[in-house]
């Protein structure tokens, strides 16, 4: 089974500039999550997705992000102009349901997304 | 306004002993809390996890320990192997829910 893709690995741009990251979570998850780790620090939460309606996006920073997910499969997270600050690894992660106990997120190995 | 702490950015252990990760949190609204670890260039996976009903969970090396009125809980692994270098990552959540707050992680170093 594929796990989380996250698509491109690395992502060099200007500040201005516009980056569309994109993320295909494992097969048959409705729920999708974009996550932001910022100069090795903590990772934060940024959005919600449950198929494709945005659940929760009080992490997103300001409007300058727009995340969409099409038809409830894969999800893509635009920032639109890019500024310095938002350098950093993202990652999205996605689940299947809420199990027993608790969501079990898988990640993927992230998109390093650095703006010069 | 930083919820979940981990103190020690970094932990150096021998193989074969014991390594102890501790991580601290603020919000009583948290009863559900996982580890996460990380290696280089690769998303977060899954450790072990803890709900707030218990004070103790095991899985293999791994155990985790919750102290609810100290907010504190740590990772122990035992014996730890070279293969558990890596970024360890604590994360709570409110009612086992997906949107999870971390820590800054600590990275373990296992010395052959």
């Amino acid at each position: 089974e594929a796990g989380v893709t996250q698509f491109p690995s690395h992502s060099v741009i200007e500040k201005g500039q516009t980056v569309t990251l994109r993320c295909d979570p494992i097969s048959g998850h409705d729920n999708l999550y974009w996550y932001r780790r910022v100069m090795g620090k903590e990772i934060k939460f940024l959005l919600h997705f449950v198929k494709e309606s945005k659940q929760d996006e009080s992490g997103m920073p300001n409007n300058r992000f727009l995340a969409e997910r099409t038809g409830g499969t894969y999800s893509t997270l635009k920032v639109q102009p890019a500024e310095l600050e938002d350098s950093g690894v993202y990652f999205c992660a996605s689940s299947q349901d809420r199990g027993n106990f608790f969501e079990k997120l898988f990640f993927g190995s992230g998109t390093q997304l650095s703006v010069l | 306004d930083q919820q979940v702490k981990q103190n020690s950015p970094s932990l150096s252990v021998q193989e074969g002993r014991i390594s102890i990760l501790n991580c601290d949190y603020t919000n009583s609204m948290f009863d559900y809390f996982l580890w996460y670890k990380k290696y280089p260039a690769e998303g977060p996976t899954f450790l072990i996890s803890i709900s707030s009903i218990k004070d103790k969970n095991e899985d293999g090396r791994f155990t985790v320990f919750l102290n609810k009125s100290a907010k504190h809980l740590s990772l122990h692994i035992v014996p730890s192997q070279p293969g558990d270098s890596a970024v360890y990552f604590c994360a709570a959540s409110a009612l086992g829910y997906g949107k999870l707050t971390f820590g800054q992680g600590t990275i373990l170093t296992v010395h052959p």
